[in-house]
This record gives C-alpha cells, sequence and structure tokens, in this order.
C-alpha cells in the first residue's frame, strides 16, 4: 500500500543535541509538509516543500530545518533542541497546486522527548 | 483570515448514543473542506471530505455536508461505537493557490460501553 512512514517512532535527545527525524512516501505527491502537535492540539504547520521549493512558516523558529533530497525523503533538523520543541512530529504529503479536494496523508509521527 | 471554529470538547457519549461535533468556516475562496480522525498515538487519517457546496462527505458511518448558506461542515454518526474513541479534526484547504490546510482545534471524543 502507498503510504507514509516516519522514523522513529519514538526519539529521546538531550538538550541542545542535534537531532534529525525521517519521513518517506511512496504516494509520489508534489508537497511534503512538516508538523508539530502538542497534547492533540491542532498540528501547527512547520514549513512544506513542493517539489524542490521550501517555504517556511513565518513564525518557524531558526531551529527547524528540512531538507528534501528526492521526491521520496524529507527530513526534519532540530538544531539545538530545546525542552519546549518535546512535541509529536508528524510528516504529511498531498498533491499540489490547483488539486484543493487532495487530502492531506500523514504518517504515524515521531515522538520526541528532549532531557 | 482563513479559519475553522470547531466545538469544545471533550464530548462524553454512550454507546450507541447520536454524535454531532459542529465545524464552521470562514468563506473566503471556495475551499474543500475535511474531517480528520487521530487515534491515541498515532498520526491523522483522512475520515471524510467534500469539495463543493451540499457535497455530503461519508464514511465509517461519519456524515457531514457541505453548507454554504451557513459556512459549516458539521459531523454526524447516528450511533457510536466504543472505537469511535478519538480526536476529530475539521479542516479546510483552498482550491486554487496555495497549499496550506487550516485546522480547527480539536475534539476530542470519549464514548463509554
Amino acid at each position: 500500500d502507498a503510504m507514509v512512514i516516519q522514523n522513529p517512532r519514538y526519539q529521546v535527545t538531550q538538550f541542545g543535541k542535534p537531532v534529525t527525524l525521517s519521513c518517506s512516501q511512496t504516494l509520489n505527491h508534489n508537497v511534503m509538509y512538516w508538523y508539530q502537535q502538542k497534547s492533540s492540539q491542532a498540528p501547527k504547520l512547520l514549513f512544506h516543500y513542493y517539489d524542490k521549493d521550501f517555504n517556511n512558516e513565518a513564525d518557524t523558529p531558526d531551529n527547524f530545518q528540512s531538507r528534501r533530497p528526492n521526491t521520496s525523503f524529507c527530513f526534519l533538523d532540530i538544531r539545538s533542541p530545546g525542552l519546549g520543541d518535546a512535541a509529536m512530529y508528524l510528516c504529511a504529503t498531498s498533491r499540489g497546486a490547483g488539486q484543493g479536494g487532495s487530502p492531506l496523508h500523514f504518517g504515524n509521527g515521531t515522538r520526541l522527548t528532549v532531557t | 483570515g482563513n479559519s475553522v471554529t470547531q466545538m469544545e470538547g471533550p464530548v462524553t457519549l454512550s454507546e450507541e448514543a447520536f454524535l454531532t461535533i459542529n465545524c464552521t468556516y470562514t468563506a473566503t475562496g471556495y475551499p474543500s473542506l475535511f474531517w480528520y480522525v487521530q487515534y491515541p498515538g498515532e498520526g491523522l487519517q483522512l475520515l471524510l471530505k467534500a469539495t463543493k457546496a451540499d457535497d455530503k462527505g461519508s464514511n465509517k458511518g461519519f456524515e457531514a455536508t457541505y453548507r454554504k448558506e451557513t459556512t459549516s461542515f458539521h459531523l454526524e454518526k447516528g450511533s457510536v461505537q466504543v472505537s469511535d474513541s478519538a480526536v476529530y479534526f475539521c479542516a479546510r484547504r483552498a482550491n486554487t493557490g496555495g497549499f496550506k490546510t487550516i485546522f480547527g482545534a480539536g475534539t476530542r471524543l470519549f464514548v463509554k460501553a
């Protein structure tokens, strides 16, 4: 089945120690997103890629970076995690422009703990 | 700006009760509307969608109708089960231009046996 896969499911890192979360998709979707979700609140969009074009949300801290080396993979890098960055990180994909009816397809998330 | 407002939870129901979760959206443009469900420890899953006025989305006994006149997309189910316990998110996405999906705050549903 086509899907969005996130690894690892659980990640523990130390305060200030860089960490990378990964996401892969077999849906061949143009757009890949990273969301941060705390305590079953609404997911908060950090950034997205439309193909290779990177789009950062205005309120995403500089501490968060992303890479998309090819259509299938996207990475979230947190350069210096703080305690406030502990959250569930969700990767999602969708079709792109003119496809407003295309839903988001989410991975199961990576739960990040910062000690 | 664009926004989605949904009823606050938690909502607690007994099994086989009728469920309504209200959702309203801002009417800028002609968005597509979605309900997503999130079970504990998992990502969000699409539950149903509607892409234009008067469309009805349905899945797993859940239904929602795109009401342009009231800018609403209320989620309903006639008889809930314990397995429906989850967090439900209403969302909108513009049909032109950008790719951003706007989510409501989420409504947690508890169903008791």
